[in-house]
């Protein structure tokens, strides 16, 4: 089976400008989670889906959305970039609804806030 | 809320040598400890899990032992080679539905030839 992918790999963006990241999980994997991967922060949660529903967010403004589709691909958009939204950006997917089902990890985009 | 902290944040070792990272949660309805490896450039990968009906696990060279009264976790890795460089990262989450997983901080381990 295919990994977890995510496009793009490589973002550059200048402040105020918005982006749009997507996730596209194992095939079969209903669960997509986001994580925000910064070195002084290490990994923060962003949110979760399940079957189109969001069911649960981390502590990150409204600048930070998401959505998950019928075939369970996901994207996650953030608004109004700030420099210190420059991170790379992980999407998990897993097989089950529960969190203690093993999550898999994507490759990461990389984003630069300029 | 809920917060993981891990320790030590790097770790450096002779290869052969043992390495011990350790993790401390907050939230006591936590039952499931994930901890993940990330080499340079790489994804996280799942290494090892446990249960909170589980005190200790072993997969080869590595544990992970579980302290539900203190809410203390810990990994073990024996033996350690240079390919166990990396950067490890514990977890912990309440498991089923509506619970979100929680990451300590990351422990830079370098194993010396």
């Amino acid at each position: 089976k295919a990994g977890v992918t995510q496009t793009p790999r490589y973002l550059i963006k200048t402040r105020g400008q918005q982006v749009t990241l997507s996730c596209s999980p194992i095939s079969g994997h209903r669960s997509v989670s986001w994580y925000q991967q910064t070195p002084g922060q290490g990994l923060q949660f962003l949110f979760e889906y399940f079957s189109e529903t969001q069911r649960n967010k981390g502590n990150f403004p409204g600048r930070f959305s998401g959505r998950q589709f019928s075939n369970s691909r996901s994207e996650m958009n953030v608004s109004t970039l700030e420099l210190g939204d420059s991170a790379l950006y992980l999407c998990a997917s897993s097989l089950g609804q529960g969190w203690d089902n093993e999550q898999f990890f994507g490759p990461g985009t990389r984003l630069t806030v300029l | 809320g809920e917060n993981v902290e891990q320790h030590p944040s790097t770790l450096s070792v002779q290869e052969g040598d043992s390495a011990v990272i350790k993790c401390t949660y907050s939230d006591s309805a936590s039952n499931y400890f994930p901890w993940y490896k990330q080499e340079l450039g790489k994804r996280p990968q799942l290494i090892i899990d446990i249960r909170s009906n589980v005190g200790e696990k072993k997969d080869q060279r590595i544990a992970v032992t579980l302290n539900k009264t203190a809410k203390h976790f810990s990994l073990h890795i024996t033996e350690t080679q240079p390919e166990d460089s990396a950067v490890y990262f514990c977890a912990a989450t309440r498991g089923g539905q509506g619970g979100k997983l929680i990451f300590g901080q990351g422990t830079e381990l370098s194993v010396k030839p």
